[in-house]
């Protein structure tokens, strides 16, 4: 199955800075999500994005699916952005595949 | 416009019992995903249902079986419980495609499930 690896697995921030966190996988994708789980284990969708960009308020994604990786850009991160941020694959018809994460802390 | 809903939100059961979770996809939607995910890590997919179906199995054991109902609500029982089923139970629900699943998936709040 595709394998998907998540960069950083943690990253504290000053509240206001900004980041990347990036989502690699071993094969062919047509399907990509980005999501945001809150500290009560609510998943919440960030981003439908198999290739492209786009951009949400503070938040934006790229997917570079020849190069089989995706970003997601936080600008202006505030204390509410904390928590796990999970990208999940699928190629053709395949089982959807859970990265491994980014755990982000914001502090003021 | 209702969002995925879980039933119960908390559940607390003894190794050895049964337990069935429940699901109630987005309205308009018609398929269900069913995840599990342990503490630390992330969402493990266990099944799909479409038109009544398991369509898609992950590496779980047989001891997790689901239904499909024709409203598109949908449960997951797990028997024979072990103390390592202790997890999230997540639903996710889409919307298909020409008969194909669409991966733009809708989570619930999940289940957490307790075994001791």
């Amino acid at each position: 199955g595709i394998q998907v690896e998540q960069s950083p697995p943690d990253l504290i921030l000053q509240e206001g800075a900004n980041s990347t966190l990036r989502c690699n996988f071993s094969d062919s994708v047509n399907n990509l999500q980005w999501f945001h789980q809150n500290p009560w284990g609510q998943l919440i969708n960030l981003f439908y994005i198999p290739s492209g960009t786009k951009q949400n308020g503070r938040l934006s994604a790229t997917t570079v699916a020849t190069e089989r990786y995706s970003l997601l850009y936080i600008s202006s991160s505030q204390t509410t952005d904390s928590g796990v941020y999970f990208c999940a694959v699928a190629g053709g018809y395949q089982k959807v595949t859970f990265g491994t994460g980014t755990k982000l802390q914001v502090i003021p | 416009d209702a969002g995925v809903t879980q039933s119960p939100t908390h559940l607390i059961k003894t190794r050895g019992q049964q337990v069935t979770l429940r699901c109630s996809p987005k309205s308009g939607h018609d398929t269900v995903s069913w995840y599990q995910q342990a503490l630390g890590q992330g969402p493990q997919f266990i099944f799909q249902y479409y038109e009544e179906e398991e369509r898609q199995r992950g590496n779980f054991p047989d001891r997790f079986s689901g239904h499909q109902f024709p409203n598109y609500s949908s449960e997951l029982n797990v028997n024979a419980l072990l103390l390592g089923d202790s997890a999230l139970y997540l639903c996710a629900s889409s919307l298909a495609l020409s008969g194909h699943p669409s991966y733009e998936q809708y989570f619930g709040p999940g289940t957490r499930l307790t075994v001791t």
